[in-house]
């Protein structure tokens, strides 16, 4: 278990309405990670962070912001949500060590309707 | 770019019929091969590292093996509840993680 929690775990919305999804982890890992993913694409990266306020773009950035005010959290906000945004997110944490594996949370289910 | 393609899309055994899953690869040097463990309904869960060709690694019925081009996961005597998708993922020199669709694996008793 890698401490880490996310929320909502499911959520309806509709076109056009801003979203934000919350990441929690409970030990103070420096790298985050927002996934989407999708049949057939597997996981793609949204944004990731480096550190508080240090955040970068990933693959399918577009449509997505993020932010990370504390080490702790880490939101990712669906500035006007769109039906090709709905999908399952998945936040993750990068750990230390020569591998710099990724641990993952449990996901959110985002329908966009 | 990166490329991971894993196959078969889809697997189904019947217990105790060893089998392998293949993980293709481009990358503009690797840095490291990931395996993980999704189950329906959840997040996808850390397996192996891999990070030069020749190198296995085992945990319980699993065995990883990677070379310049491709890894498998090979696993032996499955039970029902190796049953899950198995995803692949490469690290390249810019620390970028490109992961591969799965392959659906189910078991059969």
């Amino acid at each position: 278990d890698a401490g880490i929690t996310q929320s909502p775990r499911h959520k309806v919305t509709e076109t056009g309405t801003p979203v934000t999804l919350r990441c929690h982890q409970t030990e103070n890992h420096r790298y985050m990670y927002w996934y989407r993913q999708d049949p057939g694409h597997g996981l793609r990266l949204i944004h990731y962070s480096y550190g508080v306020k240090d955040t970068d773009k990933g693959e399918v950035s577009d449509g997505y912001s993020v932010s990370r005010s504390k080490t702790e959290d880490f939101l990712l906000t669906l500035e006007s949500a769109t039906s090709s945004q709905t999908s399952v997110y998945f936040c993750a944490i990068r750990v230390g060590g020569e591998g710099y594996e990724q641990y993952f949370g449990p996901g959110t289910r985002l329908t966009v309707t | 770019e990166d490329q991971v393609t894993q196959s078969p899309e889809a697997l189904r055994l019947q217990e105790g019929e060893s089998s392998s899953l293949n993980c293709s690869y481009t990358v503009s040097g690797l840095r490291g091969l990931f395996w993980y463990r999704q189950d329906p309904g959840k997040g996808p869960e850390f397996l192996f590292t891999l990070y030069s060709a020749g190198e296995e690694k085992e945990k319980e019925r699993l065995k990883a093996t990677l070379t310049k081009k491709e890894s498998f996961l090979h696993i032996t005597a499955p039970k029902p509840e190796d049953s899950a998708t198995y995803l692949c993922a490469v690290r390249s020199l810019n620390n970028d993680m490109r992961f591969g669709a799965g392959t659906r694996l189910t078991v059969k008793p």
